[in-house]
């Protein structure tokens, strides 16, 4: 396995415009994150999925974000009606759940956005 | 809620000298501590982390973190770096009593080592 892809790698759009990202987790992690990159920021927690569920949501993903899981494999981010504001890097992560929180965490390198 | 404040956004340091990248986190319950490294044009790695035992952890690369639960640190040393250590770290934190909480990280430090 060769870790978390997200595609795309770049993505530049207009204001006004929808963008869909994907992640791919390691095949056998149940849990896969959602993380917003801003620059001179740290990650800032979008949302996760423990299998299909997704189970947390940050009050940073407003009602023009949607993520999914359908199948508890590979994910999507959309973003409806972009704003410059949108602008980041979104980060995708995944873990494996071994019956306690480790924490660690897995992570792709990111799907930059740039809204014009 | 948890939070990560790293007190330095950037460090710059020469070849071979000794480094501390310095982290302070809150929380009310116990927590899990990590630091993260992410390379130029890279994904975020693990770089060590902290979940019960010896507090003070080693990564495989000469990195060492101790932590200290009562002035609530996890500061993160080298003795000698490298060229090839400059990037950005970050600290981040969870808790064992959240199961899947995800990780709260830090703003960041920038770390430039120049010869």
């Amino acid at each position: 396995d060769t870790g978390v892809s997200q595609d795309p790698r770049h993505k530049i759009t207009k204001r006004g415009q929808n963008v869909t990202f994907r992640c791919d987790p390691i095949s056998e992690h149940n849990r896969l994150y959602w993380y917003r990159q801003t620059l001179g920021q740290g990650p800032e927690f979008l949302t996760y999925f423990q299998n299909e569920a997704q189970l947390e949501k940050s009050r940073l993903l407003s009602d023009r974000f949607s993520a999914e899981r359908p199948k508890g494999s590979f994910s999507t981010l959309e973003i409806q009606r972009t704003e410059q504001g949108d602008s980041a890097m979104y980060l995708c992560a995944s873990s494996l759940d071994v019956g306690s929180n480790t924490g660690e965490l897995f992570f792709g390198e990111g799907s930059r956005l740039t809204v014009l | 809620a948890q939070s990560v404040t790293q007190l330095d956004s950037q460090v710059p340091v020469f070849e071979e000298a000794p480094v501390e990248l310095r982290c302070n986190y809150s929380s009310s319950v116990s927590v899990y501590l990590f630091w993260y490294v992410q390379y130029p044009n890279q994904g975020l790695q693990l770089l060590l982390k902290y979940l019960s035992g010896s507090t003070l952890v080693e990564s495989i690369n000469g990195f060492e973190a101790e932590f200290n639960k009562s002035q609530t640190s996890f500061h993160l040393r080298k003795p000698s770096v490298h060229i090839s250590d400059t990037a950005e770290y970050f600290c981040a934190v969870s808790s064992p009593h959240q199961a899947g909480t995800a990780l709260i990280f830090g703003k960041g430090t920038t770390l430039s080592v120049s010869s």
